[in-house]
């Protein structure tokens, strides 16, 4: 169970293009998923919070506007990195949390390579 | 703001070989503390969750325990498929409505034939 699914798992796009990342559960509805990024050799970042049906919070520094994150249904999450430049290249992951208590354990997906030319 | 901070960066076994992980930790009301595992160029695998100070769980070859400072992960006589990065993950009480989970930077494990 607590299965996380991400699509593509690799993208290269032009600079300047737009880029839609997929992350659903498999098993298990999820009222909040977690969107985070992880430049090389360096830890997890999160970018964002996403409950299903209300707007996603951002953390601080993260560009709403560049950064767009949708939760429309309790299995699907969607990560939009709009006008992508060579620096938004880097390892997107994102996290499902299973329960409905912040106590709960946040199970990953297994990431979306982004690579900006 | 909460901080993590793991120990070694990186660290080299001969199959069999035991050792220990370190994670320190600052954070306002600790409300878990959490150790994955990461293989390159995938998403984190969750391992173990601890709340409090003095619990310990295992798993396999991993043994996971909690001080109110740190946690260690014990690697009792690990295989060439333990080799992974194992990151800590700490979710306070004040942070992000106790949603937000902060990582540190990870300890590349390597274990060797």
């Amino acid at each position: 169970g607590a299965v996380v699914s991400q699509h593509p798992s690799w993208v290269i796009c032009k600079s300047g293009t737009s880029v839609k990342i997929e992350c659903r559960s498999l098993d298990f509805q999820a009222t909040t998923m977690f969107w985070y990024r992880q430049f090389p050799k360096q830890s997890l970042m999160l970018m964002a919070t996403s409950n299903e049906g209300s707007k996603a919070t951002y953390e601080q520094g993260v560009e709403k506007d560049k950064f767009l994150i949708n939760h429309a249904s309790l299995t699907l999450s969607t990560l939009t990195v709009t006008s992508a430049h060579p620096e938004d290249s880097s390892f997107y992951i994102c996290s499902a949390r299973v329960g409905s208590t912040s106590y709960n354990e946040q199970f990953f997906g297994p990431g979306t390579r982004l690579t900006v030319l | 703001e909460d901080q993590v901070t793991q120990s070694p960066e990186a660290l080299r076994l001969q199959e069999g070989e035991s050792s220990s992980l370190n994670c320190s930790y600052t954070v306002s009301g600790l409300r878990g503390l959490f150790w994955y595992r990461q293989d390159p160029g995938k998403g984190p695998e969750f391992l173990f969750t601890l709340y409090s100070a003095g619990e310990e769980k295992e798993k396999e070859r991993l043994k996971a325990t909690l001080t109110k400072k740190e946690s260690f992960l014990h690697i009792t006589a690990p295989k060439p498929e333990d080799s992974a990065t194992y990151l800590c993950a700490v979710q306070g009480s004040f942070t992000g409505g106790g949603n937000k989970l902060t990582f540190g930077t990870g300890t590349q494990l390597k274990v060797e034939l």
